[in-house]
């Protein structure tokens, strides 16, 4: 079965703190995505990995195919960060579609 | 380069009534994914359209759903007879060649049932 797996569901942190949100997933994948959505809010996607590291800004996403776990950091996190984060993977011999995880809500505290 | 137009970004229709929501893909993207976003659950793929040709609906409901991307205008996911579960946030998103090469979100679709 192809599924995702988010942790923590739900995150508190203080202003200035290293965040780190957690992705596992169960077999093979094209791409594995990074997505923040603000309450009510629209979807923004933040990354998109195949391989490696990438890093915007404070963010940082990481993936390592063969353990299939991928991390999310925030570095020197703000208040403005708080939002849900997404984890979402397209997997290998599907259709091209998403299965998403069920989300990490982040909440910043100043 | 504007990015995905959802419209509209409310809709309130009472059950049995139809719901259209409609997506326009940024320029130059010629894949649309419909997702849907329940209260309080994650988000689920739907149906992935191509232009003039739906590729998989594997995760559109049996009945009342119908989507189309047609090779003039946006893409239009029809609800027929809507019923209080139909309530929930829709999203779009294009792609210019499959996923491989990312995706742009539109801002949703909130349909209410009353």
């Amino acid at each position: 079965k192809n599924e995702v797996e988010q942790s923590p569901q739900n995150l508190t942190a203080q202003e200035g703190e290293f965040i780190t949100i957690n992705c596992s997933y169960s077999v093979g994948i094209s791409a594995l995505h990074w997505l923040q959505q603000h309450p009510g809010g629209g979807i923004v996607s933040l990354f998109m990995l195949s391989s490696g590291k990438k890093k915007h800004g404070r963010l940082i996403a990481t993936i390592n195919i063969q353990e299939k776990h991928s991390s999310l950091h925030i570095t020197a996190s703000h208040p403005r960060d708080s939002a849900v984060y997404i984890c979402a993977v397209s997997f290998q011999g599907g259709s091209e579609k998403l299965v998403f995880g069920k989300g990490t809500k982040l909440t910043v505290n100043p | 380069n504007a990015g995905v137009m959802q419209n509209p970004r409310h809709l309130v229709r009472r059950r049995g009534q139809e719901a259209r929501l409609r997506c326009s893909p940024m320029k130059g993207h010629s894949h649309v994914y419909w997702y849907r976003q329940l209260p309080e659950e994650g988000l689920k793929f739907m149906v992935y359209l191509q232009k003039e040709n739906i590729i998989d609906e594997s995760g559109m409901p049996k009945e009342r759903f119908s989507a189309e991307f047609p090779k003039e205008g946006p893409s239009i996911l029809r609800i027929q007879q809507v019923v209080r579960g139909d309530s929930a946030a829709y999203f779009c998103a294009s792609s210019p060649m499959g996923s491989v090469y990312g995706y742009t979100f539109g801002s949703g679709t909130r349909l209410t049932v009353v």
